[in-house]
């Protein structure tokens, strides 16, 4: 079974604060992504990476940054919380197409998520 | 930039009975990927079905089927004999075809609720 493994269920931090949320994947996916849920918005993109040490911004990356030093983990970091960033961070993964003729799962895999409360 | 649009926040639907749950999207790619995704209570986004824009016949999972219309751009969920279980959040989401850096991610809608009514 493929897994995607986000390090914390629900988590509560103060404004100002410095917050990781980490995600770890065993499928050997190039690809990996952190996206943001909130109701009514769906989820929006706010950094993926297809490489380590690889990063390209999403839709609304103001506010976050991004680490990947391993190829199964993805970390997402919060410079300095604010309340505006509470909501639902979702990770995922999967394989990146070298060629459109190569047949590869093109779903993603998703972790649980992340609560994330800044008080 | 490739969008996607579900215009029905709420859907409800008897148990046992069948549903629809609508999907248009935005592209100038010919070549693409389209995905239902659904996200129970529990929070855990499990795909439904997948779809690949070359084909034309319309991809079918037991009880989940699509209708897919290229032309149209829309790509339709039908849930038959839905059950309990069903209840849940479904995401409508695209991914393009071509391995070109950036066309990996998926871009969603903003979900439609659907509650199963016992």
């Amino acid at each position: 079974d493929v897994k995607v493994t986000q390090s914390s269920r629900y988590l509560v931090k103060r404004t100002g604060e410095k917050v990781f949320l980490e995600c770890v994947q065993d499928m050997d996916h190039e690809n990996m992504f952190w996206y943001r849920q909130d109701p009514g918005l769906g989820l929006r993109l706010i950094y993926f990476s297809y490489d380590v040490k690889m990063k390209e911004k999403g839709d609304i990356p103001e506010g976050y940054s991004v680490s990947r030093e391993k190829k199964e983990r993805f970390s997402l970091i919060l410079e300095s919380a604010s309340t505006n960033q509470t909501s639902m961070y979702l990770c995922a993964s999967s394989f990146l197409r070298r060629s459109p003729a190569v047949s590869v799962n093109t779903e993603a895999f998703f972790g649980q998520g992340t609560r994330l409360t800044v008080v | 930039a490739q969008t996607v649009t579900q215009s029905q926040p709420e859907m409800s639907v008897q148990e046992a009975e069948t549903v629809t749950l609508s999907c248009t999207y935005d592209t100038s790619e010919s070549d693409y990927y389209l995905f239902w995704y659904k996200q129970p209570p529990s929070r855990q986004m499990i795909l439904v079905i997948r779809q690949e824009a070359y084909k034309q016949q319309n991809a079918t999972e037991n009880r989940f089927s699509v209708n897919f219309q290229k032309a149209a751009k829309s790509f339709s969920l039908k849930i038959s004999d839905s059950q309990l279980g069903d209840a849940a959040m479904y995401f409508c989401a695209y991914r393009g075809h071509i391995s070109n850096f950036g066309n990996e991610k998926l871009t969603f809608g903003t979900g439609t609720r659907l509650t199963i009514i016992p």
